[in-house]
């Protein structure tokens, strides 16, 4: 079983619709959790990023973690073209030295104008 | 206010040869992590390291691969007698400190011919 389990997709939706992205994981010590966002051929970037349970809001973004189910979730309001790319969730455990990010695979949405 | 760079961007190798990637971290960053990413798969962890100092290589392949983070320069992740396998985008992360967001490059597109 892989640690951090995300359906790849494709997602497609219109324009202006409500986005919700999943992923989730098995280990239990996984503490911070990380939402990148992954144009083709550039490098993740950084999008949201949740230390234990519960919600974070960024403009038109949300992130959810619910640790009891581990789950965490991605909601893009509104979402617009410039939406279209791949979205990778992350993770990493909290002991010492525990750098290492954990990916999921990414999903790949596409937002039709 | 550059950020992560990577270079070359794509690296073309015959089967048997060398291959090196180099990572030059964000201004004020000390902390370079090195990941994989195979096509259709999510980023792996391969290598943390702080100058001078290998923290973490348990992502690292046992043969062949080589990491090093220097007094001065760029990190340098080797590859020795590369094998098709080894074709993939290697991206390069760095933070500030220990725990902290982890910031991605480009990456380096690799292709072994």
């Amino acid at each position: 079983q892989k640690e951090v389990e995300q359906d790849p997709g494709p997602l497609s939706v219109p324009e202006g619709a409500i986005v919700s992205l999943n992923c989730t994981y098995s280990n239990s010590a996984f503490q911070y959790f990380m939402w990148y966002r992954q144009y083709s051929r550039k490098g993740p970037e950084l999008l949201m990023y949740t230390y234990s349970s519960g919600n974070k809001e960024d403009g038109r973004f949300t992130a959810q973690v619910d640790k009891s189910s581990k789950y965490i979730s991605l909601f893009i309001r509104d979402s617009q073209p410039s939406d279209s790319a791949t979205y990778l969730c992350a993770m990493s455990a909290l002991e010492t030295g525990a750098n290492n990010l954990f990916f999921g695979t990414g999903t790949r949405l596409t937002v039709i104008p | 206010n550059a950020g992560v760079m990577q270079n070359p961007r794509h690296l073309v190798r015959r089967r048997g040869q060398e291959a090196r990637l180099r990572c030059s971290p964000m201004k004020g960053h000390s902390h370079v992590y090195w990941y994989r990413q195979l096509p259709e798969e999510g980023l792996k962890f391969m290598v943390y390291l702080q100058k001078e100092n290998i923290i973490d290589e348990s992502g690292m392949p046992k043969e062949r691969f080589s990491a090093e983070f220097p007094k001065e320069g760029p990190s340098i992740l080797r590859i020795q007698q590369v094998v098709r396998g080894d074709s993939a985008a290697y991206f390069c992360a760095s933070s500030r400190g220990n725990q902290e967001t982890q910031y991605f490059g480009p990456g380096t597109r690799l292709l072994v011919l």
